[in-house]
C-alpha cells in the first residue's frame, strides 16, 4: 500500500541551528501539507502546497519556515533558526487530486531543540 | 474561528463494552468532517469522511455519524487493538488549501 515516508524519524538540534525535514509523498498525489503536534497538544496546520507554490499557511508558519519541492518526489520543510518552542512532531501529508479532503499522513519527524 | 472539541478526553473500556465518542464543531460552512486514528508516536490514519448531516459511515467495529453541530464515533464491541487516540477534524468551505482543524482527540484504552 502506498505511503508517505518521512526522514529523519528523530532529530536533535541546538537552538539557532537550521533543520530540514524531508518527506516523500504518495506518488500520484498533487497536494502536500505540513502539520505539527507539540507533545500533548492538538495537531496544527502549518502549510499547504500545490503546483509548486504555497496555497495556504497558518500564523505559525512565519519567515523562519519554508517549504520546497526540489524534485519530482521530495517535499521539504526548512526551519532556519530553531527555537525551543519548535520542538514537536512534524507530520507531512499528501492528497490526491479530486478527493475532497482525505489526507494521508507520514509517521512523523520528531524534532527536539535544546 | 473554526473550533473542534472532542469528549471525553479519555475513555477506558472493557473488551466488548460499546461506547461513543463526541466531536462538537463550529465552522463557517462545512466541506467535510474527518475521523482519524492515531497510535502513539505515529501519524494520523484516515478512517472516515462525512459531508452532510444525517450521513453515516461504517468500518468494522466503528461507525461515524454527523449532525449539523456534532459527530459521533460509535465503537461496537471493541477489542484491545481498537486502543488508540481518535481525532476529529473539519475542513471549512472557505479553506483554499484544504486546511484541517483538529480536535484534541479522545484516548481510548480497551482492556481485555
Amino acid at each position: 500500500e502506498p505511503e508517505v515516508t518521512q526522514t529523519p524519524s528523530h532529530q536533535v538540534t541546538q537552538m539557532g541551528q537550521e533543520v530540514i525535514l524531508r518527506c516523500v509523498p504518495i506518488s500520484n498525489h498533487l497536494y502536500f501539507y505540513w502539520y505539527r503536534q507539540i507533545l500533548g497538544q492538538k495537531v496544527e496546520f502549518l502549510v499547504s502546497f500545490y503546483n509548486n507554490e504555497i496555497s495556504e499557511k497558518s500564523e505559525i508558519f512565519d519567515d523562519q519556515f519554508s517549504v520546497e519541492r526540489p524534485d519530482g518526489s521530495n517535499f521539504t520543510l526548512k526551519i532556519r533558526s530553531t527555537k525551543l518552542e519548535d520542538s514537536a512532531m512534524y507530520f507531512c501529508a499528501s492528497r490526491e487530486s479530486g478527493s475532497t479532503g482525505e489526507l494521508f499522513f507520514g509517521e512523523g519527524s520528531r524534532l527536539t531543540v535544546l | 474561528e473554526d473550533q473542534v472539541t472532542q469528549s471525553p478526553e479519555a475513555l477506558r473500556l472493557q473488551e466488548g463494552e460499546s461506547s461513543s465518542l463526541n466531536c462538537s464543531y463550529t465552522v463557517s460552512g462545512l466541506r467535510g468532517l474527518f475521523w482519524y486514528r492515531q497510535d502513539p508516536g505515529k501519524g494520523p490514519e484516515f478512517l472516515f469522511t462525512l459531508y452532510s448531516a444525517g450521513e453515516e459511515k461504517e468500518k468494522e467495529r466503528l461507525k461515524a455519524t454527523l449532525t449539523k453541530k456534532e459527530s459521533f464515533l460509535h465503537i461496537t464491541a471493541p477489542k484491545p487493538e481498537d486502543s488508540a487516540t481518535y481525532l476529529c477534524a473539519v475542513r471549512p468551505l472557505k479553506a483554499a488549501g484544504n486546511k484541517l482543524t483538529f480536535g484534541g482527540g479522545t484516548r481510548v484504552l480497551v482492556k481485555p
